[in-house]
Protein backbone atom coordinates (compact mmCIF):
# COMPACT_ATOMS: atom_id res chain seq x y z
CA UNK A 1 0.00 0.00 0.00
CA UNK A 2 1.34 3.15 -0.76
CA UNK A 3 1.99 5.66 2.05
CA UNK A 4 1.69 9.00 0.20
CA UNK A 5 0.17 8.67 -3.43
CA UNK A 6 0.37 11.66 -5.92
CA UNK A 7 -1.18 11.75 -9.01
CA UNK A 8 -0.01 12.21 -12.10
CA UNK A 9 3.68 11.05 -12.15
CA UNK A 10 3.94 13.13 -15.50
CA UNK A 11 2.58 15.92 -16.79
CA UNK A 12 3.54 17.52 -20.07
CA UNK A 13 1.24 20.59 -21.23
CA UNK A 14 1.61 24.20 -23.17
CA UNK A 15 2.45 27.30 -21.62
CA UNK A 16 -0.78 28.89 -20.30
CA UNK A 17 -2.95 26.17 -19.69
CA UNK A 18 -4.38 25.05 -16.04
CA UNK A 19 -3.56 22.16 -14.50
CA UNK A 20 -3.86 20.05 -11.18
CA UNK A 21 -1.91 17.65 -9.06
CA UNK A 22 -3.39 15.58 -6.60
CA UNK A 23 -2.10 13.59 -3.71
CA UNK A 24 -3.18 11.47 -0.75
CA UNK A 25 -1.79 9.97 2.58
CA UNK A 26 -3.17 7.16 3.95
CA UNK A 27 -0.71 7.22 7.08
CA UNK A 28 -3.46 9.51 9.56
CA UNK A 29 -0.70 12.16 9.18
CA UNK A 30 -2.15 16.04 10.19
CA UNK A 31 -0.06 17.68 8.17
CA UNK A 32 0.94 17.39 4.33
CA UNK A 33 3.34 19.38 2.21
CA UNK A 34 4.03 20.39 -1.62
CA UNK A 35 7.73 20.79 -2.06
CA UNK A 36 9.24 21.64 -5.63
CA UNK A 37 12.43 20.25 -6.90
CA UNK A 38 13.93 22.07 -9.80
CA UNK A 39 16.09 20.83 -12.20
CA UNK A 40 19.57 20.84 -9.25
CA UNK A 41 17.87 19.09 -7.65
CA UNK A 42 17.14 21.81 -4.99
CA UNK A 43 14.07 21.34 -2.65
CA UNK A 44 11.88 24.41 -1.73
CA UNK A 45 8.87 24.15 0.38
CA UNK A 46 5.98 25.68 -1.32
CA UNK A 47 2.96 24.83 1.52
CA UNK A 48 1.76 22.91 4.36
CA UNK A 49 -1.49 22.13 5.62
CA UNK A 50 -2.34 21.36 8.76
CA UNK A 51 -5.85 19.38 9.47
CA UNK A 52 -6.71 21.26 6.26
CA UNK A 53 -5.59 24.65 7.77
CA UNK A 54 -2.90 27.05 5.58
CA UNK A 55 0.08 26.57 7.48
CA UNK A 56 3.23 27.71 5.41
CA UNK A 57 2.53 29.73 2.07
CA UNK A 58 5.87 30.18 0.81
CA UNK A 59 5.86 32.96 -1.46
CA UNK A 60 4.76 30.97 -4.14
CA UNK A 61 2.79 32.95 -7.00
CA UNK A 62 -1.01 33.19 -6.49
CA UNK A 63 -1.37 31.07 -9.78
CA UNK A 64 -0.45 27.96 -7.42
CA UNK A 65 -3.36 27.40 -5.44
CA UNK A 66 -3.40 24.36 -2.67
CA UNK A 67 -6.79 22.79 -1.61
CA UNK A 68 -7.24 20.46 1.11
CA UNK A 69 -10.60 18.67 1.15
CA UNK A 70 -9.78 16.90 4.25
CA UNK A 71 -6.58 15.90 6.22
CA UNK A 72 -5.73 13.10 3.88
CA UNK A 73 -5.73 15.00 0.56
CA UNK A 74 -3.93 18.01 -0.62
CA UNK A 75 -4.44 18.99 -4.32
CA UNK A 76 -2.26 21.65 -6.44
CA UNK A 77 -3.39 23.77 -9.11
CA UNK A 78 -1.72 25.88 -10.90
CA UNK A 79 -2.68 28.19 -13.45
CA UNK A 80 -1.12 30.12 -16.32
CA UNK A 81 1.60 27.63 -16.65
CA UNK A 82 4.76 29.17 -17.47
CA UNK A 83 8.00 27.69 -18.72
CA UNK A 84 9.89 27.91 -15.31
CA UNK A 85 7.15 26.01 -13.46
CA UNK A 86 8.89 23.23 -15.49
CA UNK A 87 10.05 20.63 -12.36
CA UNK A 88 9.09 18.22 -10.04
CA UNK A 89 6.46 18.45 -7.63
CA UNK A 90 6.59 16.63 -4.55
CA UNK A 91 4.26 15.95 -1.91
CA UNK A 92 4.95 14.82 1.57
CA UNK A 93 3.16 14.20 5.08
CA UNK A 94 4.23 14.64 8.62
CA UNK A 95 2.26 13.04 11.82
CA UNK A 96 2.19 16.44 13.22
CA UNK A 97 3.29 19.87 12.55
CA UNK A 98 6.83 20.74 12.62
CA UNK A 99 6.86 23.41 15.85
CA UNK A 100 8.62 21.06 18.03
CA UNK A 101 8.25 17.32 19.56
CA UNK A 102 10.03 14.28 18.80
CA UNK A 103 7.66 13.73 15.67
CA UNK A 104 8.93 16.47 13.91
CA UNK A 105 11.46 16.15 11.03
CA UNK A 106 9.94 13.04 9.69
CA UNK A 107 8.33 13.41 6.22
CA UNK A 108 7.06 11.24 3.94
CA UNK A 109 7.45 11.92 0.59
CA UNK A 110 5.32 10.37 -2.52
CA UNK A 111 6.94 9.53 -5.80
CA UNK A 112 6.95 12.93 -7.44
CA UNK A 113 5.16 14.77 -10.07
CA UNK A 114 7.14 15.71 -13.21
CA UNK A 115 5.32 18.48 -14.61
CA UNK A 116 7.02 19.34 -18.30
CA UNK A 117 5.76 23.23 -19.67
CA UNK A 118 6.91 23.67 -23.40
CA UNK B 1 20.41 32.46 7.14
CA UNK B 2 18.22 29.74 6.62
CA UNK B 3 20.28 28.49 3.94
CA UNK B 4 21.76 24.78 4.80
CA UNK B 5 25.41 24.27 2.87
CA UNK B 6 25.73 20.99 2.11
CA UNK B 7 29.35 19.69 0.62
CA UNK B 8 30.36 18.07 -0.97
CA UNK B 9 28.00 18.60 -4.07
CA UNK B 10 29.47 15.18 -5.68
CA UNK B 11 31.43 12.27 -4.99
CA UNK B 12 33.08 9.32 -7.27
CA UNK B 13 34.17 6.63 -5.36
CA UNK B 14 35.27 3.25 -5.49
CA UNK B 15 32.77 0.26 -3.87
CA UNK B 16 34.18 -0.34 -0.32
CA UNK B 17 35.11 2.95 0.37
CA UNK B 18 33.86 4.95 3.22
CA UNK B 19 32.01 8.51 2.40
CA UNK B 20 31.72 11.44 4.71
CA UNK B 21 29.62 14.48 3.94
CA UNK B 22 28.20 17.32 5.76
CA UNK B 23 26.06 20.44 6.18
CA UNK B 24 26.57 23.35 7.59
CA UNK B 25 24.35 26.48 8.36
CA UNK B 26 25.03 30.43 10.09
CA UNK B 27 21.42 29.77 11.59
CA UNK B 28 20.82 27.51 14.90
CA UNK B 29 18.32 23.92 14.26
CA UNK B 30 16.23 22.39 16.59
CA UNK B 31 16.72 18.96 14.27
CA UNK B 32 19.22 17.74 11.89
CA UNK B 33 17.89 14.88 9.40
CA UNK B 34 19.07 13.15 6.63
CA UNK B 35 17.17 12.12 3.46
CA UNK B 36 18.18 10.04 0.68
CA UNK B 37 16.36 9.73 -3.39
CA UNK B 38 16.71 7.48 -5.08
CA UNK B 39 16.02 8.12 -9.18
CA UNK B 40 12.61 8.63 -9.52
CA UNK B 41 11.26 8.46 -5.98
CA UNK B 42 10.92 10.83 -3.38
CA UNK B 43 13.34 11.42 -0.46
CA UNK B 44 13.31 8.78 2.39
CA UNK B 45 14.74 9.23 5.76
CA UNK B 46 17.59 8.00 7.05
CA UNK B 47 18.62 9.42 10.39
CA UNK B 48 16.37 11.77 12.58
CA UNK B 49 18.83 14.01 15.35
CA UNK B 50 17.15 15.89 18.25
CA UNK B 51 19.54 16.88 20.48
CA UNK B 52 22.90 19.06 19.97
CA UNK B 53 26.20 16.27 19.87
CA UNK B 54 23.45 13.28 19.30
CA UNK B 55 25.45 10.64 17.79
CA UNK B 56 22.61 8.01 15.50
CA UNK B 57 23.99 4.77 13.65
CA UNK B 58 21.51 3.01 11.13
CA UNK B 59 23.63 0.07 9.85
CA UNK B 60 26.25 1.50 7.83
CA UNK B 61 25.04 5.09 8.27
CA UNK B 62 26.15 7.16 11.30
CA UNK B 63 25.65 11.01 11.87
CA UNK B 64 25.94 13.54 14.26
CA UNK B 65 24.14 16.73 15.29
CA UNK B 66 26.94 19.53 15.25
CA UNK B 67 27.23 20.77 19.26
CA UNK B 68 26.88 24.15 17.89
CA UNK B 69 23.88 23.02 16.25
CA UNK B 70 25.15 24.87 13.18
CA UNK B 71 26.04 21.44 11.51
CA UNK B 72 25.72 18.20 11.21
CA UNK B 73 27.75 14.86 9.07
CA UNK B 74 26.33 11.48 7.36
CA UNK B 75 29.17 9.14 7.21
CA UNK B 76 28.72 6.11 5.09
CA UNK B 77 30.79 2.74 5.57
CA UNK B 78 31.90 0.42 3.37
CA UNK B 79 29.69 1.57 0.68
CA UNK B 80 27.71 -0.71 -1.93
CA UNK B 81 26.08 -0.14 -5.02
CA UNK B 82 22.36 0.60 -3.73
CA UNK B 83 24.23 3.26 -1.78
CA UNK B 84 24.18 5.30 -4.91
CA UNK B 85 22.07 8.45 -5.35
CA UNK B 86 21.01 11.60 -3.80
CA UNK B 87 21.56 12.48 0.13
CA UNK B 88 19.91 15.61 1.34
CA UNK B 89 20.66 17.28 4.86
CA UNK B 90 17.49 18.77 6.14
CA UNK B 91 16.67 21.25 9.30
CA UNK B 92 14.08 22.61 11.46
CA UNK B 93 14.89 25.93 12.75
CA UNK B 94 13.32 26.57 16.43
CA UNK B 95 9.88 26.93 16.35
CA UNK B 96 9.84 27.12 12.27
CA UNK B 97 7.14 25.15 11.02
CA UNK B 98 9.02 23.52 7.67
CA UNK B 99 12.28 22.45 7.06
CA UNK B 100 15.01 23.57 5.03
CA UNK B 101 16.61 20.96 2.62
CA UNK B 102 20.60 21.47 1.72
CA UNK B 103 21.48 20.90 -2.64
CA UNK B 104 22.08 17.41 -2.08
CA UNK B 105 25.28 15.69 -2.13
CA UNK B 106 25.07 13.14 -5.51
CA UNK B 107 27.11 10.04 -4.68
CA UNK B 108 28.45 7.68 -7.62
CA UNK B 109 29.97 4.35 -6.62
CA UNK B 110 32.06 2.52 -9.14
CA UNK B 111 32.33 -1.23 -8.51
Amino acid sequence: DTAVSQTPKYLVTQMGNDKSIKCEQNLGHDTMYWYKQDSKKFLKIMFSYNNKELIINETVPNRFSPKSPDKAHLNLHINSLELGDSAVYFCASSRGGLAGGLDGGELFFGEGSRLTVL
Amino acid sequence: GQQLNQSPQSMFIQEGEDVSMNCTSSSIFNTWLWYKQDPGEGPVLLIALYKAGELTSNGRLTAQFGITRKDSFLNISASIPSDVGIYFCAGQLQGAQKLVFGQGTRLTINP
